[in-house]
This record gives C-alpha cells, structure tokens and sequence, in this order.
C-alpha cells in the first residue's frame, strides 16, 4: 500500500467540529485530488491541485477546504459547515501531463 | 460540466460467462476514459483505460470498446472468475497537456460472479 497514503482509516467527530484528513504521496507526482463518496453513488470531486501552492474547486467543494504548501501533501479539512460530512474520503495524485490516478486506501469520517 | 451515466447498476453472471458494462458521457470534448475497479472497503484501482484516438483496447480478459459519435463506451469482461466481483466505475475526462484530470464517474456497477 505504499505510494499514497491516508490517516487515520477511520474517524468519528462531533457535530460541529472542524475535522483534517491527511494524504501523502511518494510517487512525485504534481496533482493531488479529493473525493467523496457516498454508498450506492461513485465518487464526486471535492477539489484538485495542479501545483503547490495552487487548488481549484471541484463539483462539491462547500464545506470543506484544503491546502497544498508541500507537493507531497494535500490535506482536506472538513469544516462545521459541510452539511452531510459523513462518507467514505479518498485521496488520489497523478501526473500532471498524464491522467491515471493512484487513490489512497481512504479515510471513512463518522460524525454524529 | 461533464456527466457520466452507468448502466446497469447491478449484475449478476455465471463463472465463465461474459459480463458488459455500459457508460455514456455528454461532454464531446472529453477525451481519456479510465474503467477502476472497487473491493468492498478498498481503493478504487484502475483495471483499463482508453484514449479517444482509438477505439478498442484489450488486456487478457478485459476490454474496453468506445464509440465517440455515439459517446458511449463499454466495459466487456470475458471468462468472469468470483474474483471479478466488485464494483465497477468508469470515468471520463479531458485532459490538456500540464493540467490535472479532472474525471466524472458513474454511478457504479456492482458485479456479482455466481458458481
């Protein structure tokens, strides 16, 4: 399981709570992604990242934020004003002139 | 923006059988179509993909089939194992040179190989 990796696997916050998921990669690549996604749905985009320093929105980036200041990490806040928080969270990279991505093993996030 | 549908939504084949996943995207300017497959509780992997500049690829007993007129494209597994049982997402997106791939997934399509 090495080259992208997510923690913790799971996680359980209160409502109301600000909540960071870590993802690290090794593999040199320059894109980082986040997704979400929900049982019986496939994965939506939260947001992306090209460079360091640089992101973009994806479909459903309200009620979260991320932050990319090291080309190995993009961690994914999710913050008290996402509405339904709860779901499965995976971490994906690729290189930037390519298009496979390698997704991380996911974060499952429980908040009640 | 991109939308991608997936069909069927379940599937259930007998070892040995061949079992077909179909997608269609509305974006006529996408132009990579991945195909990932997902164990109950792991990492989407990706299993095949296909470019818009050709219109068939195989990989032993996976193929992938595009119509870009049409914009569909399919997913033919032959020779299914229960191994094969998972579920199934294919994707699209248009990538330029030096920028990320942004895909759009399907709903999924959870196959289920009987004895």
């Amino acid at each position: 399981d090495g080259g992208i990796t997510q923690s913790p696997k799971y996680l359980f916050r209160k409502e109301g709570q600000n909540v960071t998921l870590s993802c690290e990669q090794n593999l040199n690549h320059d894109a980082m992604y986040w997704y979400r996604q929900d049982p019986g749905q496939g994965l939506r985009l939260i947001y992306y990242s090209q460079i360091v320093n640089d992101f973009q929105k994806g479909d459903i980036a309200e009620g979260y934020s991320v932050s990319r200041e090291k080309k190995e990490s993009f961690p994914l806040t999710v913050t008290s004003a996402q509405k339904n928080p709860t779901a499965f969270y995976l971490c994906a990279s690729s290189l930037s002139r390519g298009n496979e991505q390698y997704f991380g093993p996911g974060t499952r996030l429980t908040v009640t | 923006g991109e939308n991608v549908e997936q069909h069927p939504s379940t599937l259930s084949v007998q070892e040995g059988d061949s079992a077909v996943i179909k997608c269609t995207y509305s974006d006529s300017a996408s132009n990579y179509f991945p195909w990932y497959k997902q164990e109950l509780g792991k990492r989407p992997q990706l299993i095949i993909d296909i470019r818009s500049n050709v219109g068939e690829k195989k990989d032993q007993r996976i193929a992938v089939t595009l119509n870009k007129t049409a914009k569909h494209f399919s997913l033919h597994i032959t020779e299914t194992q229960p191994e094969d049982s998972a579920v199934y997402f294919c994707a699209a997106s248009r990538s330029d040179t030096g920028t990320a791939s942004k895909l759009t997934f399907g709903t999924g399509t959870r196959l289920q190989v009987t004895l």
